[in-house]
C-alpha cells in the first residue's frame, strides 16, 4: 500500500506571500497525483491532477510540481479565498485511490 | 454542467446498514463519459476514497472497509447508491458523491456532503 504525508501539516502565512506545499509518496507513482482545495462546510475541488495540469477554471498562481515520490504545489501569492486545506490524491495504484493527511493554509 | 445531489438518513443505528443515495443531473449515469464514486469525512478529519462504479458495472472498494460496501445503480431515477453495512461510530462522516471524466480518474465533481451520524 502507497502511503502519503503531506508537510507541513500547518502553514502560517499571510495575504500576499508564496505558499508551498509538499506531499511524499512512499513509493514512485510517476505523475498520478492530484491537488484539492477545501474550504470550510464545502466539497473539496480540484485543482491540479497529473502533478502539474490545472483544472479547469484554476488561477495562474496555482500550480504543481513533481514526480516520483515527491510533489509540490505552489500559491504564488495567496489571496484571501485560498486560506484552507489542501489535499494531495493518488491515483497510481487504480482502481484504488489514497488522500493524503492534508495541510492547513492559515492566516499568520 | 454535470451535478451530483446526496441524500441521506442523516441517523443510523450502529450495526445497521447506511444508505447514501446521489442524484445525478446533466449527464446519464450510464454514458460512458463518466465514472462515479463516493468519499467520505468524519467530523473534523480528513478525506477517505471509498469506492469507485465505473461503465459497465464494474465497481472497485476501499480494502480498508472490508467488504462492508456495496455501491450500484438505478437507471430509470439517474442515481447511484451506496450501502455500507454493519456500521459503527467510526463510519460518523459526511459522505460525498464524486464523479471524472472517464479516463481521467480525478474526481473533478462533487456532490455538497450530507452528514450521516451513527448512534443509537
Amino acid at each position: 500500500e502507497i502511503v502519503l504525508t503531506q508537510s507541513p501539516a500547518t502553514l502560517s502565512l499571510s495575504p500576499g506571500e508564496r505558499a508551498t506545499l509538499s506531499c511524499r509518496a512512499s513509493q514512485s507513482v510517476s505523475y498520478y497525483l492530484a491537488w484539492y482545495q477545501q474550504k470550510p462546510g464545502q466539497a473539496p475541488r480540484l485543482l491540479i491532477y497529473d502533478a502539474s495540469t490545472r483544472a479547469t477554471g484554476i488561477p495562474a498562481r496555482f500550480s504543481g510540481s513533481g514526480s516520483g515520490t515527491d510533489f509540490t504545489l505552489t500559491i504564488s501569492s495567496l489571496e484571501p479565498e485560498d486560506f484552507a486545506v489542501y489535499y494531495c490524491q493518488l491515483r497510481y495504484s487504480w482502481p484504488l485511490f489514497t488522500f493524503g493527511p492534508g495541510t492547513k493554509v492559515e492566516i499568520k | 454542467q454535470l451535478q451530483l445531489q446526496e441524500s441521506g438518513p442523516g441517523l443510523v443505528k450502529p450495526l445497521e446498514t447506511l444508505s447514501v443515495t446521489c442524484t445525478v443531473s446533466g449527464a446519464s449515469i450510464n454514458s460512458r463519459s463518466f465514472y462515479w464514486g463516493w468519499v467520505r469525512q468524519p467530523p473534523g478529519k480528513g478525506l477517505e476514497w471509498i469506492g469507485s462504479l465505473y461503465y459497465g458495472g464494474s465497481t472497485y472498494n476501499n480494502p480498508s472497509l472490508r467488504g462492508r460496501v456495496t455501491i450500484s445503480v438505478d437507471t430509470s431515477k439517474n442515481q447511484f447508491s451506496l450501502n455500507l453495512n454493519s456500521v459503527s461510530a467510526a463510519d460518523t462522516a459526511v459522505y460525498f458523491c464524486i464523479s471524472s471524466y472517464s479516463g481521467n480518474y480525478y474526481s473533478l465533481y462533487w456532490g455538497q456532503g450530507t452528514l450521516v451520524t451513527v448512534s443509537s
